[in-house]
């Protein structure tokens, strides 16, 4: 089966440019995650969805950053006007059911901002 | 408050040591799942581990081997003769039963295994 998908894997971009991250959970998980690594801050979870309804955002950084769920298999995360601060690697997961289930990580998604 | 405490950095050893990574974790409640994975160098997050915190009995995989202790609040991971491809940033995880998405992860440990 396939794992969870992400796109790009790789992205670099200028300040104040849009930035679009997409996601494909496992096939039949109810939850999908959004998480953003940082050398100083760790993991750290930005927001999840339950059904494709978002249940808690309060990890998200500012008004820049919003994710959207359209349909089960798909999810994006998107930061408008991107900043240099924002430069990490983003993770979506999936789980079958809310934590505690086991969450499965996609590959992430590095982004840069210069 | 929840918390998970990785106090090792960064560990170092040689092929076919045995090492063992700590985890000790804070929480009020009851109930509670504990969590290890593994961040090779290609950078994916790779599930090893679920535990719930009435299940005390340790766990054994191949090379992996867990120790859950809730009288120190540990979840330790070693992996017995270790290889080169044991090579990765292993993380700690905690989720309290009542809080649906809420992992909260420890900085994560580097281990660094030579040939």
């Amino acid at each position: 089966d396939a794992g969870v998908i992400q796109s790009p894997r790789h992205e670099v971009t200028e300040m104040g440019q849009e930035v679009t991250l997409r996601c494909k959970p496992i096939s039949g998980h109810d939850y999908l995650f959004w998480y953003r690594q940082t050398m100083m801050r760790g993991l750290e979870l930005l927001i999840y969805f339950n059904n494709n309804v978002p249940i808690d955002d309060s990890g998200m950084p500012e008004d820049r950053f919003s994710a959207k769920m359209p349909n089960a298999s798909f999810s994006t995360l998107k930061i408008q006007p991107s900043e240099p601060r924002d430069s990490a690697v983003y993770f979506c997961a999936s789980s079958l059911a809310g934590t505690p289930d086991t969450q499965y990580f996609g590959p992430g998604t590095r982004l840069t901002v210069l | 408050a929840q918390k998970v405490t990785q106090a090792q950095t960064e560990i170092s050893v040689v092929e076919k040591e045995d090492v063992t990574l700590d985890c000790v974790y804070e929480t009020r409640d009851t109930t509670y799942y504990l969590f290890w994975y593994k961040q090779p160098p290609s950078g994916e997050l790779v599930f090893l581990i679920r535990r719930n915190s009435f299940d005390e009995q340790n766990e054994i995989s191949g090379r992996y081997s867990w120790n859950f202790q809730k009288s120190t609040s540990s979840f330790n991971f070693t992996i017995t003769a270790s290889q080169v491809v044991d090579s990765a940033v292993y993380f700690c995880a905690l989720s309290e039963s009542g809080s649906q998405g809420n992992l909260i992860f420890g900085k994560g440990t580097k281990l660094s295994v030579k040939p």
